[in-house]
């Protein structure tokens, strides 16, 4: 069966602090690959996808990055953080169905 | 992708249907209508899509205007769990299948 795995369900870092997030999936090969935030009491905003291995696609200008070094990992990074990257991080995959997966989520919290 | 429209937020009686509607005038021939939910705290659950003929699955049904300008989504015995945010999508299976979200509808299922 298709699972999707994020981690960790919670994170606290300092501003200024380096990001990693790292989503895996289970069970589908060559799935597009997706990362959104929500800020509190906000909508979904899609940051980052992917249709394949290294090719990444940002969606709005940030403080952030994401790159697909393997089929099915896909991980969020920053080299400083900010307020504002505040939120909740949830990573997706698509596995060329109509329906997009999504995964139980990271909060980050920035401080 | 069409812009989709919907009401900020609605309340239904628990065991009664619950219908949602949602407006998408600028809808392309090639556009699917996508219903997803957002139970507080989780990711995105998919629902039910359609393209021009109406659909209906184990969660809810979908019902498409003959112009396809507008849909409803039909809950047809909503139960407090099904309190969530709705979210309507209209989109093509175009590179990357992204899906944007919108601000959905809160639904709110009461006792």
């Amino acid at each position: 069966s298709q699972t999707i795995h994020q981690w960790p369900a919670t994170l606290v870092q300092p501003v200024g602090s380096p990001l990693s997030l790292e989503c895996t999936v289970e069970g589908t090969s060559n799935p597009n690959l997706y990362w959104y935030r929500q800020a509190a009491g906000r909508g979904l905003q899609l940051l980052f996808y992917s249709v394949g291995i290294g090719q990444i696609s940002s969606e709005v200008p940030q403080n952030l990055s994401a790159s697909r070094p393997q089929d099915r990992q896909f991980i969020l990074s920053s080299k400083k953080l900010l307020l504002s990257d505040s939120g909740f991080y949830l990573c997706a995959f698509h596995p060329r169905t109509h329906e997009q997966f999504f995964g139980p989520g990271t909060r980050l919290t920035v401080l | 992708d069409a812009k989709t429209t919907q009401p900020t937020s609605m309340d239904c009686a628990e065991g009664r249907a619950a219908n949602l509607p949602c407006n998408h005038s600028t809808i392309s021939g090639n556009e699917y209508v996508y219903w997803y939910r957002q139970i507080h705290s989780q990711g995105p659950q998919y629902i039910i899509h359609g393209l021009k003929n109406n659909e209906t699955n184990e969660m809810a049904s979908l019902i498409i205007t003959e112009d396809r300008k507008s849909s409803t989504l039909i809950l047809p015995h909503a139960t407090l769990r099904d309190t969530a945010v709705y979210y309507c999508i209209a989109r093509d299976l175009g590179y990357g299948n992204k899906l944007v979200f919108g601000a959905g509808t809160i639904l709110r299922v009461k006792s």
